[in-house]
């Protein structure tokens, strides 16, 4: 079945400094890829998505791009910031059984 | 505004015991989802439905059950015969109808304690 595996945290940086959380996956077919951010004490947001290969997703300085000769869909920032500190979930669309499928999180705190 | 409320935030509840939480929707969406969120495991899907008065169940349906008789909720029980139920548990909702692009909006959790 379709799959997704996100790398393992915590991650701690220090503000201003780079970010890469990778994602990789396993699908049937062409899936979508997200990504979505969940701050403390509250749901999943989406932060952005790519719907076919060589996309790229960006919103609030980050960016991914759909990479389907690697399968994957890392995330990056350039600047890191305290307000970034948050669980960090990628995903893929299994629309074939109507449901998006999660990778585990990863868990970002960004020290001043 | 509209969103997605879930409540209660936090419950607690003892062992044997049933326990409903509530979902509502105002966004006029067709498909709603229950998911449960471990620590270190990510999201897994108890059930989801697309449409009212229908629901499938997910990855994790075992010892748990809904209902869907509006469109704009979808409570969750989660019944004695669940042997693990402390987790934190998310409602979502999409629009549905052959529409998806794959976006979910998530209410804030209710986080079930079993003492």
């Amino acid at each position: 079945g379709n799959s997704v595996t996100q790398m393992e945290g915590p991650v701690t940086l220090s503000e201003e400094a780079f970010l890469t959380i990778n994602c990789t996956y396993t699908a049937t077919g062409y899936p979508s890829l997200f990504w979505y951010v969940q701050y403390p004490g509250e749901g999943l947001q989406l932060l952005l998505k790519a719907t076919k290969a060589d996309d790229k997703g960006s919103n609030k300085g980050f960016e991914a791009t759909y990479r389907k000769e690697t399968t994957s869909f890392h995330l990056e920032k350039g600047s890191v910031q305290v307000s970034d500190s948050a669980v960090y979930f990628c995903a893929l669309s299994d629309w074939g059984a109507q449901k998006l499928v999660f990778g585990q999180g990863t868990r970002l705190t960004i020290n001043p | 505004d509209g969103g997605i409320t879930q409540s209660p935030k936090y419950l607690f509840r003892k062992e044997g015991q049933n326990v409903t939480l509530s979902c509502e929707q105002n966004l006029n969406h067709d498909a709603m989802y229950w998911y449960r969120q471990d620590p270190g495991q990510g999201l897994r899907l108890i059930y989801y439905s697309q449409i009212v008065n229908d629901f499938q169940k997910g990855d994790i349906a075992e010892g748990y059950s809904v209902s869907r008789e509006k469109k704009e909720s979808f409570p969750l029980t989660v019944t004695s015969a669940q042997k693990n139920p402390t987790a934190f548990y998310l409602c979502a909702s999409s629009i549905g109808d052959g529409r998806d692009t794959g976006e979910l909006f998530f209410g804030e959790g209710s986080r079930l304690t079993v003492l």
